[in-house]
């Protein structure tokens, strides 16, 4: 069974748009959670990092944890081309270094 | 600079064939990953190094063993390829804190005929 689902699988938003992007897992030991971002050809690199409940905002790209619900959502304000990506939802167990990830979401911006 | 090197970038085998992927990194980190990426999969995991020769399976290691006899070099062999074993592999590591981030080679394409 997938310890760690995305939703939606695919996603199209118009340049300057808001993408968003959702996780939930179904492991309640996860304690770290990670957005990675992979484009076409590359491997996948980590965007952003959530450890506590709430919101985390690093540039046009914020991230949400609710523990209490197992839900991790990335929101992508002002999308760009350049965003255009697999993103992965990785979570991990506290003591633990072995990451899941979820089957992704595939996001186009369109110009 | 920090950086996972991954070697060949793309490999074409006949099935019963054996295969070598290998893969550095710089960075000196103690844990290494290797990752299979297969279309609507996502990443699974198929081994995991702790450090040298502390290895553990992951949730594939059927068909896969690993070797890693220093700490900046890991390989994946497939004894015997099968054709399902076609997939992009990728080799990652981590520093290993509890949380930290994982680093991504570019990934090897292994097409199995």
């Amino acid at each position: 069974q997938q310890k760690v689902q995305q939703s939606p699988e695919s996603l199209s938003v118009p340049e300057g748009g808001m993408a968003s992007l959702n996780c939930t897992s179904s492991d309640r030991n996860f304690q770290y959670f990670w957005w990675y971002r992979q484009h076409s050809g590359e491997g996948p690199k980590a965007l952003m990092s959530i450890f506590s409940d709430g919101d985390k905002k690093e540039g046009r790209f914020t991230a949400h944890l609710n523990k209490a619900s197992l839900h991790v959502s990335l929101h992508i304000r002002d999308s760009q081309p350049s965003d255009s990506a697999l993103y992965f939802c990785a979570a991990s167990e506290s003591g633990y270094q072995n990451f899941y990830f979820g089957k992704g979401t595939s996001l186009t911006v369109i110009p | 600079d920090m950086k996972v090197t991954q070697m060949p970038r793309y490999l074409i085998k006949r099935m019963g064939e054996n295969v070598l992927l290998e893969c550095g990194q710089d960075m000196s980190h103690e844990t290494m990953y290797w990752y299979r990426q297969d279309p609507g999969l996502g990443l699974q995991l198929i081994y995991i190094s702790y450090d040298v020769d502390s290895n553990s399976e992951g949730d594939i290691p059927k068909g896969y063993r690993v070797s890693r006899k220093k700490r900046e070099h890991f390989s994946l062999i497939l004894d015997s390829a099968k054709t399902n074993q076609t997939s992009v592999y990728f080799c990652a590591s981590s520093s290993g804190g509890l949380g930290t981030e994982v680093f991504f080679g570019k990934g090897t394409r292994l097409t199995v005929v």
